[in-house]
Parts: C-alpha cells; sequence; structure tokens
C-alpha cells in the first residue's frame, strides 16, 4: 500500500524557535496533503490543505503566518511551526491520497518547551 | 453543529458482541466516507471506505444513509484487537472518535 514518510517523530523545541516538519510519499504522487493536529484526547483537527505549487487553504481559526505550509513537489509537503509557543505542543500529522482512501504519516510529537 | 458528530462512547464490550457505531455529517454535498481506526498514541490507519450501497469486510461492515446524512460501523464478534477509537471521516473532516474497548 501508500507509503507516507513522515519526520522527525518527536522534536522538543525551545519557546520563540521554529519547527519543520516534513512529510514525503514513497510510492505515489499526491497532489493535495492534509495536515491535522491533535491535542490529547481530542480529535485529529484539520488546519490546512496543501496543493503542488499552489498556496495552502487553512482552516478557520488557523494562523497561516504562523504555520507555514510548503508543497514543493508532488512528493513533498512541509509544515513550519513558527515561532512556537507552549500552546503549540501537539501532534501532528500529514495525509495524503484521493477519494479512494487517505495514508498518514506516522506524527510527530511537538512539545515546546 | 459539527460537520461531523459520533456517539461519544465509550463502549465496553465482552468478546463476541456486536457493536455498532453511527456518525452524522452536516454537509450534504459529501462524497468521501471512510472509517478509521487510531491506536493509542499513533497514526489513524484506514479500516473501510464506505460506499453507497454499504460493504462488509469480513466482521465490519459499513453503511451509508445519505438521506439522514448518517455512516454506520457494524463489528461483530468483537476480538481484544478490535479495542481502539474508531474515527469516521467525511469529506476529509474527522468525527471525535469513539472508545471501544473489548474486554475477556
Amino acid at each position: 500500500g501508500a507509503v507516507v514518510s513522515q519526520h522527525p517523530s518527536r522534536v522538543i523545541c525551545k519557546s520563540g524557535t521554529s519547527v519543520k516538519i516534513e512529510c514525503r510519499s514513497l510510492d505515489f504522487q499526491a497532489t493535495t496533503m492534509f495536515w491535522y493536529r491533535q491535542f490529547p484526547k481530542q480529535s485529529l483537527m484539520l488546519m490546512a490543505t496543501s496543493n503542488e505549487g499552489s498556496k495552502a487553504t487553512y482552516e478557520q481559526g488557523v494562523e497561516k503566518d504562523k504555520f507555514l505550509i510548503n508543497h514543493a513537489s508532488l512528493t513533498l509537503s512541509t509544515l513550519t511551526v513558527t515561532s512556537a509557543h507552549p500552546e503549540d505542543s501537539s501532534f501532528y500529522i500529514c495525509s495524503m491520497g484521493d477519494h479512494y482512501g487517505y495514508t498518514f504519516g506516522s506524527g510527530t510529537r511537538l512539545t515546546v518547551v | 453543529r459539527k460537520e461531523v458528530e459520533q456517539d461519544p462512547g465509550p463502549f465496553n464490550v465482552p468478546e463476541g458482541a456486536t457493536v455498532a457505531f453511527n456518525c452524522t455529517y452536516s454537509n450534504s454535498a459529501s462524497q468521501s466516507f471512510f472509517w478509521y481506526r487510531q491506536d493509542c498514541r499513533k497514526e489513524p490507519k484506514l479500516l473501510m471506505s464506505v460506499y453507497s450501497s454499504g460493504n462488509e469486510d469480513g466482521r465490519f461492515t459499513a453503511q451509508l444513509n445519505r438521506a439522514s446524512q448518517y455512516i454506520s460501523l457494524l463489528i461483530r464478534d468483537s476480538k481484544l484487537s478490535d479495542s481502539a477509537t474508531y474515527l469516521c471521516v467525511v469529506k476529509m473532516r474527522f468525527g471525535a472518535g469513539t472508545r471501544l474497548t473489548v474486554k475477556p
């Protein structure tokens, strides 16, 4: 089946620094990538939809200047959390696919201290 | 109203039981429906797509009711390994998930 590689799997950073998360599809091309965030004991919340070669579409309440998304190629999308703060600590996960189903990366657990 | 709403759960059932989850959605134009399974601190994994005619995969049966805007998942002969959180997904929006625990 389809494989999506996401890294890092875990990162601890200092408040005020930026963190980049990468998602790469290993065996298929994805024109659309979805980025989610999941806080403890809550569901996955869609943050944004990125389309290869164009600007990402952000969900209401998600700051586009804080969560920078780049979908530079059909196999790579990145999410950069800029000027991270403790409240940004969460589980971030990407997803690629189509109407037949979506494959998720393994997720990145971000802790901002 | 949330775009996707699920049974709150949790569901605690004995092995061998049959359990059903429902999920309602608000966007009548939705075309893609899925059930995912998420184990603790892991990424969600696709359990099955949901087709208009309903579909079955072993012990799992998924149904779609467009008129009432809900999808359902039926698990027969529950196994201990079925214990997980089940998430319905409608047009890439996730429900809050329903926690299932199957006990011996």
